[in-house]
């Protein structure tokens, strides 16, 4: 079964400090992978994406992600953290089961990340 | 681009009656629209699929005749929480993909574009 996990619940990190949000993911075939934020009350912002190329994605907002096939890893870093980057940033797999038509994400438990001044 | 609305933004009704939510695609065709409910410091649970001009697709454990889902066109989904009650009351979501170009690898075909949330609140 195609899941993704996000092992941690919150990351504290000390403004300008580099940050990193964890995730793993377990798919058959290529994994297509996206991260998405959200702020209180708010939808949920498209951040990166990995589909196939270079292993380090570069989003919105100075965030990257990097694919490691081997760890079946793709966790969210961001060089210098600012404490207007505190929310909650999902990890999410597409499902390769529905295909190009029909497919789902699948989402992990997302991580709340605090930034403190 | 890829502007996704919803409306209400939030919504307080009595127990047992019905409220509507509309989800919009704004400056794109969205073949597929889906729809969400997240609970309070939890992730996003998908309740349906919602495809123009079928019938949606709904998850388990979603009653189809309580929430129902209606993607009259390609810019527009509506779900309507029938009968409400206080257990109802949560964060519904709506997400929309771009019809784009199928096998568009490196385009929007493979994101889903999310409205900003409808806060349901039953009394």
């Amino acid at each position: 079964a195609q899941s993704v996990a996000q092992p941690e619940d919150q990351v504290n990190v000390a403004e300008g400090n580099p940050l990193t949000v964890k995730c793993t993911y377990s798919v058959s075939g290529n994994p297509y992978l996206f991260w998405y934020v959200q702020y209180p009350n708010r939808g949920l912002q498209f951040l990166l994406k990995y589909i196939t190329g270079d292993n380090l994605v570069k989003g919105s907002y100075g965030f990257e992600a990097e694919f490691n096939k081997s760890q079946t890893s793709f966790h969210l870093k961001k060089p210098s953290a600012l404490v207007s980057d505190s929310a909650l940033y999902f990890c999410a797999v597409r499902d390769m089961v529905g295909g190009d038509s029909n497919y789902q994400l699948i989402w992990g438990a997302g991580t709340k990340l605090i930034i403190k001044p | 681009g890829a502007v996704v609305s919803q409306h209400p933004s939030w919504v307080i009704c009595k127990s047992g009656t019905s409220v509507k939510i509309e989800c919009r695609s704004l400056d794109f065709q969205a073949t597929t629209m889906f729809w969400y409910r997240q609970f309070p410091k939890q992730s996003l649970m998908l309740m349906a699929t919602s495809n123009e001009g079928s019938k949606a697709t709904y998850e388990q454990g979603v009653e189809k005749d309580k929430f129902l889902i209606n993607h009259a066109s390609l810019t527009l989904s509506t779900l309507t929480v029938t009968s409400a009650h206080p257990e109802d009351s949560s964060f519904y979501i709506c997400s929309a993909r771009d019809r784009g170009l199928a096998g568009d690898v490196w385009g929007r075909y493979n994101e889903q574009f999310f409205g900003p949330g409808t806060r349901l609140t039953v009394l």
